[in-house]
């Protein structure tokens, strides 16, 4: 089972919306609706943004908004912040032996 | 305060063992499970492990099947991982996750992590 595919890396200045997809496979992402995205700063714990594709946990900010179409998931952050510089990690569950997948994570920088 | 601590990491030879702990505090620990989540340095997040709330259903990263062992004792709200013939490759800062409250299948709390190396 190889990780999800993300982008290294994708930026954008302040109050801009920057879009992170998230690939996966018929096995995972393609078949449940169980992605979840995190956010980690660095030498940070992540933190749960989004789960079972759409859904914010209390206290998360109603610019983060996730999506899915097909095998591939999406994490939008409208009207960025300087405070949303850190790294994005997706993840699913799979039906394969492993269970839980994580995605390769995707750098966010605010210019 | 929902927490959960990560303990016992440290500097291991190859092929030696070591044991984490995850002591969690301000939740009902005997009512989640939990997960091992590992992060090798520089890299992504790769999940390890899970336990269901009364430890009764176990699975395994193919990567650490056999060698790494997950328990808990409800009784002391603690969660372990038993980590046998390390390897270079298990470097990595190792963080305890709490399944989600209000979701299927996401982590919703999670300690600071311990970090491992394994090293000559």
């Amino acid at each position: 089972q190889s990780a999800l595919t993300q982008p290294a890396s994708v930026s954008g200045s302040p109050g801009q919306s920057v879009t992170i997809s998230c690939t996966g496979t018929s096995s995972d992402v393609g078949v449940y609706n169980y992605v979840s995205w995190y956010q980690q700063y660095p030498g940070k714990a992540p933190k749960l943004m989004i789960y079972e594709v759409s859904n914010r946990p209390s206290g998360v900010p109603d610019r983060f908004s996730g999506s899915k179409s097909g095998n591939t998931a999406s994490l939008t952050i409208s009207g960025l912040q300087t405070e949303d510089e850190a790294d994005y990690y997706c993840s699913s569950y799979t039906s394969s032996s492993i269970l839980y997948v994580f995605g390769t994570g995707t750098k966010v920088t605010v210019l | 305060q929902v927490q959960l601590v990560e303990s016992g990491g440290g500097v291991v030879q190859p092929g030696r063992s070591l044991r984490l702990s995850c002591a969690a505090s301000g939740f009902t620990f005997k009512s989640y499970a939990i997960h091992w989540v590992r992060q090798a340095p520089g890299k992504g997040l790769e999940w390890v492990a899970v336990i269901s709330y009364d430890g009764s259903n176990k699975n395994y990263a193919d990567s650490v099947k056999g060698r790494f062992t997950i328990s808990r004792d409800n009784s002391k709200n603690t969660l372990y991982l038993q980590m046998n013939s390390l390897r270079a490759e298990d470097t990595a800062v190792y963080y305890c996750a709490r399944d989600a409250e209000m979701a299927t299948d996401a982590f919703d709390i999670w300690g600071q992590g311990t970090m491992v190396t394994v090293s000559s």
